[in-house]
């Protein structure tokens, strides 16, 4: 039982170069979401998938695309990174019910030139 | 817009002592999450208070959950070196539990 994945840990871009992070989970979960953590701030929720087929704006989804491939699989999209976007990203999962917790992956740190 | 405030930041504190990380939050909600995160790594759940008044123990860490104050604590007894670490509590709202809002995290250094 692997949890959360994430892909790539790292990865450096330039300035206007797009790429997608992955994310997986194999915990049967239901909702699915996308954070960024920057240096000394908490987590800011970019995008979240309450279920397979929805996807919904977070505090801070400008910039990004989200798709939810399906159940297990949701991808996160920079279609042209900017240095501002510099951060780790983390995804999490959880069953989609009132009181339940999130679960976290490992984190991709990207550097934006 | 909700704002999850942590205090202190920063907690540098001798093994063996009691501290209180405290969170406030400011709009309505009876459900609190919290997190640790040890250095390059993820976040780990600690506790989930789902009512006014609730309490939960874990080992020398304590939370409690005051939703008539907006508040929850973190209470650390008689730390040790293995605490160290960022704490962060995180609250949804009513109206959409999916949406979860995280404090910017206590940085907690327990010195042998």
């Amino acid at each position: 039982n692997a949890g959360v994945t994430q892909t790539p840990k790292f990865q450096v871009l330039k300035t206007g170069q797009s790429m997608t992070l992955q994310c997986a989970q194999d915990m049967n979960h239901n909702s699915m979401y996308w954070y960024r953590q920057d240096p000394g701030m908490g987590l800011r929720l970019i995008y979240y998938s309450a279920s397979e087929g929805t996807t919904d704006k977070g505090e801070v989804p400008n910039g990004y695309n989200v798709s939810r491939l399906n159940k297990r699989e949701f991808s996160l999209r920079l279609e042209s990174a900017a240095p501002s976007q510099t951060s780790v990203y983390f995804c999490a999962s959880s069953v989609n019910r009132a009181k339940e917790t999130q679960y976290f992956g490992p984190g991709t740190r990207l550097l934006v030139l | 817009e909700l704002k999850v405030e942590q205090n202190p930041l920063f907690l540098s504190m001798q093994e063996g002592k009691n501290y209180t990380i405290y969170c406030n939050y400011s709009t309505t909600s009876d459900r609190l999450y919290w997190y640790r995160q040890d250095p390059g790594k993820s976040l780990e759940s600690l506790f989930v208070l789902l009512s006014n008044g609730a309490v939960k123990q874990e080992g020398r860490l304590m939370a409690s959950l005051d939703t008539k104050a907006r508040l929850s604590t973190l209470h650390i007894t008689a730390a040790v070196h293995d605490l160290s670490a960022t704490y962060f509590c995180a609250v949804d709202i009513k109206r959409n539990f999916n949406k979860f809002y995280f404090g910017s995290g206590t940085k907690l250094n327990v010195k042998p």
